[in-house]
């Protein structure tokens, strides 16, 4: 079965502390894609990142970084340098085969000034 | 470009009553979908459409209808609303080569409330 594991719910950091989003997933394609999705307060999805299962480097885009690893199926991503604006929900997504997105439940991210 | 464009952005409905949730996109995307978010939870599948005359049910189709004249729009219906139909409702689209690879483009949703 398809799943993505977010087990944490929500996380609370100060201003300018890093900090790591963990996905899991589970899938029997040999083929898949990865999603980050940000869902902030006014309730918009926002695209982050998508990792093919064939490409396991890392991701780095200025604050923002994932780490793909295959071999414990996780997909983490990490905010560096935390801002007040980064506050929002993020959901981790996975793509199988049959061209549908699961989606895992989200952690809340909340920053504190 | 407007992107993804949805309309009501809110709307109470009464148990029984039916609805159609517009959806609209300008980017001659192919793929076009339809999620449901519940509170706290992520997004679940509800239809999509690879393209104009084609749908498939997603995860949770019951209770909806959705129908694919036009590459632009995609209306999702409701017959009969259910109190467990109250949720955020969430178009995207996405181009169609790859489709898999590509990445999903949403709408700003629709919040439903059945009383």
């Amino acid at each position: 079965a398809q799943k993505v594991t977010q087990a944490q719910t929500e996380i609370s950091v100060v201003e300018k502390e890093d900090v790591t989003l963990d996905c899991v997933y589970e899938t029997r394609d040999t083929t898949y894609y990865l999603f980050w999705y940000k869902q902030p307060p006014s309730g918009e999805l926002v695209f982050l990142i998508r990792r093919n299962s064939f490409d396991e480097q890392n991701e780095i885009s200025g604050r923002y970084s994932w780490n793909f690893q295959k071999s414990t199926s996780s997909f983490n991503f990490t905010i560096t340098a935390s801002q007040v604006v980064d506050s929002a929900v993020y959901f981790c997504a996975l793509r199988d085969s049959n061209y549908q997105l699961i989606w895992g439940a989200g952690t809340k991210l909340i920053i504190k000034p | 470009n407007a992107g993804v464009t949805q309309t009501p952005k809110f709307r109470i409905l009464k148990i029984g009553q039916s609805m159609t949730l517009q959806c609209t996109q300008d980017m001659n995307h192919n793929y076009m979908y339809w999620y449901r978010q519940d509170p706290g939870m992520g997004l679940k599948l509800i239809y999509y459409s690879v393209g104009a005359g084609i749908t498939d049910k997603g995860e949770v189709p019951n209770g909806y209808n959705v129908s694919r004249s036009t590459t632009e729009d995609f209306p999702l219906r409701l017959e009969l609303a259910a109190p467990s139909q109250t949720s955020v409702y969430f178009c995207a689209s996405s181009y169609g080569g790859g489709a898999a690879y590509n990445e999903q483009f949403f709408g700003p949703g629709t919040r439903l409330t059945v009383l």
